[in-house]
């Protein structure tokens, strides 16, 4: 099946700082979705993606297909970004649920 | 966005018994949801395509007679834990996508169901 693989695995930053998460996949994809979980456990949906690029605030994601990855970045960080960022995909050809990566913990630092 | 509502948040059962989560999409219809499994610090694990009047399909490795899955309408799957162990205590999240969709539209989540085996 489709390997989706995320970097950095942790990350601290200061609050204020700006960070990018990336996700790299392994084959084409239908479907791209950024989620942000939070300490009891339930998935923001932050950005569905599978090409191009949005902005919603101070998050913003990319996707170049082509190339078979994504970015999320978040500027000007605050201590509520803090939490466990996955990436997952729908790939090309193969079934219909997502495909998560391992996440990136982020913890911002007052 | 659309809404996917999971009951109950929490459950504490003695070994041996069985559970039922429901997983419910609220302000759509869905053909077909889906149920994860997560383990503590580790990353979310498809369990089963859960299609709305025919029988759910299961990845490999994970049991259908253990974890049964019924999706009898176009709004309500559930997922019945059988004879639960401890080995089976871990956080179970359905998600959903709109009927209107194919594979390429937008999933949505539940709040996820902690289930501790005692």
């Amino acid at each position: 099946g489709i390997q989706v693989e995320q970097s950095p695995p942790d990350l601290i930053l200061q609050e204020g700082a700006n960070s990018t998460l990336r996700c790299n996949f392994s084959d084409s994809v239908n479907n791209l979705q950024w989620f942000h979980q939070n300490p009891w456990g339930q998935l923001i949906n932050l950005f569905y993606i599978p090409s191009g690029t949005k902005q919603n605030g101070r998050l913003s994601a990319t996707t170049v297909a082509t190339e078979r990855y994504s970015l999320l970045y978040i500027s000007s960080s605050q201590t509520t970004d803090s939490g466990v960022y996955f990436c997952a995909v729908v790939s090309g050809g193969g079934a219909d649920g997502l495909t998560f990566g391992k996440g990136t913990h982020l913890i911002i630092q007052p | 966005g659309a809404v996917v509502s999971q009951h109950p948040s929490w459950v504490i059962c003695k070994s041996g018994t069985s559970v039922k989560i429901e997983c419910r999409s609220l302000d759509f219809q869905a053909t077909t949801m889906f149920w994860y499994r997560q383990f503590p610090k580790q990353s979310l694990m498809l369990m089963a395509t859960s299609n709305e009047g025919s029988k759910a399909t299961y990845e490999q490795g994970v049991e259908k007679d253990k974890f049964l899955i019924n999706h009898a309408s176009l709004t309500l799957s559930t997922l019945t834990v059988t004879s639960a162990h401890p080995e089976d205590s871990s956080f179970y999240i359905c998600s959903a996508r709109s009927s209107l969709w194919t594979n390429t539209g937008e999933l949505f989540f539940g709040e996820g169901s902690r289930l501790t085996v005692l």
